[in-house]
């Protein structure tokens, strides 16, 4: 089972709002990614977990805030973002292995719109 | 100068068509290789990993070049599922990941 699930499918926020995305993967995998992708660009990384430790943070902004609870689970929460952070948001997770080719598995996405 | 780099085409091919995607990289580092396809409003699902030696998966086949810095991706036969965004995606060391802007592929009856 190659699935990772990602809730809700589609939001909608003001820009004083407070809210939360959520990803899960059941594959025993130990590392887990946020993407960022506008339409008709590719994902862009933003944060990566290891272990359930940050590893990577693209220099996301920190109405961003990146959170990993357990192996399994992946939150982003949002506050006070920009209508140009309206786009679809992306969980991945791959097994963390070292010095080789470790594929990524994407969960469907989070398409958010700030207005 | 992007650290990945695609043709953004489109290609647009009939049927039965062969096409080839080519692949650039600037990080010599780099060590592992990728290919995805997107298709509209969906998730990047994987076409294959790229291997140093060149891999073949039923119609597609992947070759790495690391002397140029470049990957490819060759579909032989292409059908009309084929239509869809193929992205390149490169991972340096670590979990730092990086995707090419994607090729469009068309294929028409």
């Amino acid at each position: 089972d190659t699935e990772v699930t990602q809730t809700p499918k589609h939001l909608v926020m003001g820009m004083t709002n407070k809210k939360s995305l959520k990803c899960e993967q059941h594959m025993g995998h130990r590392a887990m990614y946020w993407y960022k992708q506008k339409a008709k660009k590719p994902p862009e990384l933003m944060f990566v977990y290891s272990y359930e430790k940050l590893s990577i943070n693209e220099s996301v902004p920190s109405r961003f805030s990146p959170e990993c609870p357990n192996s399994s689970l992946l939150n982003l929460h949002l506050h006070a973002l920009q209508p140009e952070d309206s786009a679809l948001y992306l969980c991945a997770s791959s097994r963390a292995l070292a010095g080789s080719t470790d594929t990524q598995y994407f969960g469907p996405g989070t398409r958010l719109t700030v207005l | 100068r992007k650290e990945v780099e695609q043709d953004p085409g489109p290609f647009n091919v009939p049927e039965g068509a062969t096409v080839a995607f080519n692949c650039t990289y600037s990080n010599s580092a780099s060590q592992s290789f990728f290919w995805y396809r997107q298709d509209c409003r969906k998730e990047p699902k994987l076409l294959m990993s790229v291997y140093s030696s060149g891999n073949e998966d039923g119609r597609f086949t992947a070759q790495l070049n690391r002397a140029s810095q470049y990957i490819s991706l060759l579909i032989r036969d292409s059908k009309l599922s084929d239509s869809a965004t193929y992205l390149c995606v490169v991972k340096t060391g670590g979990f730092k990941t990086i995707f090419g802007a994607g090729t469009r592929l068309f294929v028409k009856a």
